[in-house]
């Protein structure tokens, strides 16, 4: 069957620490990834997409890497600090078709603690 | 990035009425948007598409008459909620993709409470 799954429900870290997330599917074939942030009660924010060409994609503190031969995508924040407290989301496209709802992990639920 | 704008971000009602949820793009047109639901500390639940000019396609489970979604031009769609029970109470999301580029974007989510 097809999955998508965060391993970690909930992950605690220190504040200045790098924080690793997870994110394994399984029977798929995505062409890209995407990761989004959702804070309680507000709709999910989009936050990196990386293609299945790509190994690795940074925007400032945030690092994406996807590996199709594990089939697993990491999100890492560098130097994490208690505003990065939220639950991260990972999502990909079944249908790569751009015209399909996307699929999404249940989420890790990260709190940074100061 | 693109911006989905949905309203109302909060709504109480009674038992028994209705309840319009609107959800706009605002900088691009999108012929496809999607509506979600989720309970708390759970992930989204597709609920349906909604596609411009022509009849949602509702998941598995979802009552369609009890969910109306109208998208009648490329930037709104609109998700009413007829006759609300307390069990509809939820909180309920909008998502849209610009044609071309495959970043999703969601609204700002509805906390619907109905009492």
């Amino acid at each position: 069957s097809q999955k998508i799954e965060q391993n970690s429900e909930a992950l605690n870290i220190q504040e200045g620490k790098t924080a690793t997330l997870t994110c394994n599917y399984t029977n798929y074939s995505p062409a890209y990834l995407q990761w989004y942030r959702q804070d309680p009660g507000r709709g999910p924010v989009f936050l990196l997409l990386i293609r299945e060409n790509e190994k690795e994609k940074r925007k400032e503190r945030l690092k994406v890497t996807f590996d199709t031969t594990l089939k697993q995508s990491l999100f890492h924040i560098t130097a994490s600090q208690p505003a990065d407290s939220a639950t991260y989301l990972c999502a990909l496209d079944p249908s790569n078709s751009g015209n399909t709802p996307l699929v999404f992990g249940k989420g890790t639920r990260l709190s940074v603690i100061a | 990035g693109a911006v989905v704008s949905q309203h109302p971000s909060r709504v109480i009602c009674k038992s028994g009425t209705s309840v319009k949820i609107e959800c706009r793009s605002l900088d691009f047109q999108a012929t496809t948007m999607f509506w979600y639901r989720q309970f708390p500390k759970q992930s989204l639940m597709l609920m349906a598409t909604s596609n411009e000019g022509s009849k949602a396609t509702y998941e598995q489970g979802v009552e369609k008459d009890k969910f109306l979604i109208n998208h009648a031009s490329l930037t709104l769609s609109t998700l009413t909620v007829t006759s609300a029970h307390p069990e509809d109470s939820s909180f309920y999301i909008c998502s849209a993709r610009p044609n071309g580029i495959p970043e999703t974007f969601f609204g700002q989510g509805t906390r619907l409470t109905v009492v």
